[in-house]
């Protein structure tokens, strides 16, 4: 079975740093580009890294440039991101998703259940 | 970036009719479309990707259409398990990969 497993949410206040992880299971995960999207109430669904699967290409979203970084490790079949300088308006869940592709089209498929991120003083 | 503006933003519809939700956007994605279902509780999973082509898995009754810049979900013969919130997602022009504002179905 094809799984992703986030973890490493939870409550930190503003100005502060947390770093999320994504354990995949069920797939040979090098072979995959990974992304982290997150949901908050004021946004919907917003993308917010990617990486590919060798981690010559990594992208942000502009809200984040500069202070979140997207990492992973093959051998362990993990994916991370690091959040620093956190904001309230960074407060959401935070999904890990894989890159699947198809005659050139991408999409995300599976997600992990998600891990809560609470920016509050 | 390319905008993706989902409409309605809402809809309450009976079980058995058949529902259509237009994702419009702000230039052409091709057909690097994606569709997404979303239940309270739970992430966000796959239903149609490149447009029109249903994910394995997927009921039959959920379909996908069109190309450039405008798109549609139709759902037929709607159950209350399709009670969600759905997604549209384009991946044509990276980064960033954007995502509408989602639309909530409701069964009567």
């Amino acid at each position: 079975d094809v799984q992703l497993e986030e973890s490493g949410g939870g409550l930190v206040k503003p100005g502060g740093s947390l770093r999320l992880s994504c354990a995949a299971s069920g797939f040979i995960f090098s072979n995959y580009g990974m992304n982290w999207v997150r949901q908050t109430p004021g946004k919907g669904l917003e993308w917010v890294s990617s990486i590919s699967s060798g981690r010559s290409y990594i992208y942000y979203a502009d809200s984040v440039k500069g202070r979140f970084t997207i990492s992973r490790d093959n051998n362990n079949n993990s994916l991370f991101l690091h959040m620093n300088n956190l904001r309230l308006d960074d407060t959401g869940i935070y999904y890990c998703a894989r890159l699947s592709l198809a005659r050139g089209v991408s999409w995300f498929d599976p997600w992990g259940q998600g891990t809560l991120v609470t920016v509050s003083s | 970036d390319i905008q993706m503006t989902q409409s309605p933003s809402s809809l309450s519809v009976s079980v058995g009719d058949r529902v259509t939700i237009t994702c419009r956007a702000s230039q052409t994605v091709s057909n690097y479309l994606n569709w997404y279902q979303q239940k309270p509780g739970k992430a966000p999973k796959v239903l149609i990707s490149a447009a029109s082509n249903l994910q394995s898995g997927v009921p039959s009754r959920f379909s996908g259409s069109g190309s450039g810049t405008d798109f549609t979900l139709t759902i037929s013969n709607l159950q209350p398990e399709d009670s969600a919130t759905y997604y549209c997602q384009q991946t044509y022009s990276t980064p960033p990969i954007t995502f509408g504002q989602g639309t909530r179905l409701e069964i009567k």
